[in-house]
């Protein structure tokens, strides 16, 4: 079974401008996370889908970050612009309903010069 | 007070040896406990969830205490190969919804 895809890998660009990245859930879970880690932190929450709906966004930066997920499978995160301070990585994380367990993505790792 | 409390170590420890973790939580209406491992730069995967009669998988041996609100991790027999960072993760209903919470994670290296 494939598991979750993210791209790109890494990404490296200056402040002010945009960035997107990609997340392919696996297939069947209908619940997706992004997330964001700092270094020495814990995954923190931005934004939780249970299909096409975002159920949680309150951690979300709305100034800045957008999220979709039009077709309820693959989702989109975009910050537009992205300040010094996004430097990370950027998790995405789906489980099937109802289940505890989430399965990660490799992350994008993000470097805002 | 934050919501899942972690030390982040190091916790440097011989082979072969014995190390458990703890990870305290706030919300008393937390409803699921889960220990997830992550390697150095790679992403988070789980490791055992915690249920409330403890359980144990090998080597590994995860106990929830809800009196006192906290969840242990215990690694016997430690390897080299169990040197990771060690995430708690605790599920926190609020408003009718719920919310993983990830600690900071505890480094652990194991040493030959």
């Amino acid at each position: 079974e494939a598991g979750v895809v993210q791209s790109p890998r890494y990404k490296i660009i200056e402040k002010k401008q945009p960035v997107a990245f990609w997340c392919n859930p696996i297939s069947g879970h209908n619940t997706l996370y992004w997330y964001l880690q700092n270094l020495g932190q814990g995954p923190e929450l931005l934004i939780r889908y249970e299909n096409e709906e975002a159920v949680d966004d309150s951690q979300l930066p709305k100034d800045r970050f957008s999220a979709e997920r039009l077709k309820g499978v693959d989702s989109t995160l975009k910050i537009q612009p992205a300040e010094l301070g996004d430097s990370a990585v950027y998790l995405c994380a789906s489980s099937s309903a109802g289940a505890d367990t989430q399965y990660f993505g490799p992350g994008t790792r993000l470097t805002v010069l | 007070r934050k919501e899942v409390e972690q030390d982040p170590g190091p916790f440097n420890v011989p082979e072969g040896a014995t190390v458990a973790f703890n990870c305290t939580y706030s919300n008393s209406a937390s409803q699921s406990f889960f220990w997830y491992r992550q390697d150095c730069r790679k992403e988070p995967k789980l490791l055992m969830s915690v249920y409330s009669s403890g359980n144990e998988d090998g080597r590994f041996t995860a106990q929830l205490n809800r009196a006192s609100q906290y969840i242990s991790l215990l690694i016997r027999d430690s390897k080299l190969s169990d040197s990771a960072t060690y995430l708690c993760v605790v599920n926190m209903a609020a408003s009718g919804t719920y919310k993983y919470i990830f600690g900071t994670g505890t480094r652990l290296k194991v040493l030959a």
